[in-house]
């Protein structure tokens, strides 16, 4: 099956600072990625996707970039914010499933 | 347009009960996926439905099961619990057929005692 993993489990960052989640997949043929953010009692919550024919997508304030040659991923927040404060998953749909890494905890530091 | 809808949000049960959960789609979504998240296993797959037609199982012994009605709801039920089976219980929804990119719902939390 698929593997996906994540390679911090805790991430502390300053408010303002840049937050970089990093996350690295296994099956090459997986072809559509997303970034998934979950807040304590809440499920996971949509924040970015990318496809398989792109390297880059950016939404407001989150970039997402897609290597494929070496399976990874990684999620971007720019200006962290209190807000942001939260364990962020990266998902990858291959062999017609969503499979989610471990999920990494963002702590943001006022 | 209201979200992914889960019911109950709490649920205890004794081990050797069954359960039953609910999951009501964004509307216009026909493919529902179910996943059980667990703090040691994070989000693990359990099934998808689409057009009341299961198209994809995950790793659970039988005793997961589920299923979709025509209105696009959908229901799991676990029997024979297990004190294993104790996780957030979570539903998710697309609009593509090929059922990626999800929509959660809050989440049933299921602890067995």
């Amino acid at each position: 099956g698929e593997n996906v993993g994540l390679h911090l489990p805790t991430l502390s960052v300053q408010e303002g600072d840049n937050s970089i989640i990093n996350c690295a997949y296994s099956n090459s043929a997986s072809d559509y990625f997303i970034w998934y953010k979950q807040e304590s009692g809440k499920g996971p919550q949509f924040i970015i996707d990318i496809r398989s024919n792109m390297d880059k997508r950016q939404g407001q304030r989150v970039t997402v970039l897609l290597n494929k040659t070496v399976k990874h991923l990684s999620l971007q927040i720019a200006a962290t914010q209190p807000g942001d404060s939260a364990v962020y998953f990266c998902a990858v749909y291959g062999n017609n499933r969503l499979a989610f890494g471990k999920g990494n905890q963002v702590v943001v530091i006022p | 347009k209201a979200g992914v809808t889960q019911t109950p949000r709490y649920l205890i049960k004794t081990r050797g009960q069954q359960v039953t959960l609910s999951c009501s789609p964004i509307s216009g979504h026909r493919s529902v996926s179910w996943y059980q998240q667990t703090p040691g296993q994070g989000l693990q797959f359990l099934f998808e439905y689409f057009s009341e037609t299961q198209r994809n199982k995950g790793n659970f012994p039988g005793r997961f099961s589920g299923r979709q009605f025509s209105n696009s709801r959908s229901e799991m039920n676990v029997s024979t619990l297990e004190l294993g089976d104790s996780a957030l219980y979570l539903c998710a929804s697309s609009l593509e057929a090929r059922g990626e990119k999800l929509f959660f719902g809050s989440g049933t939390q299921l602890s067995v005692l």
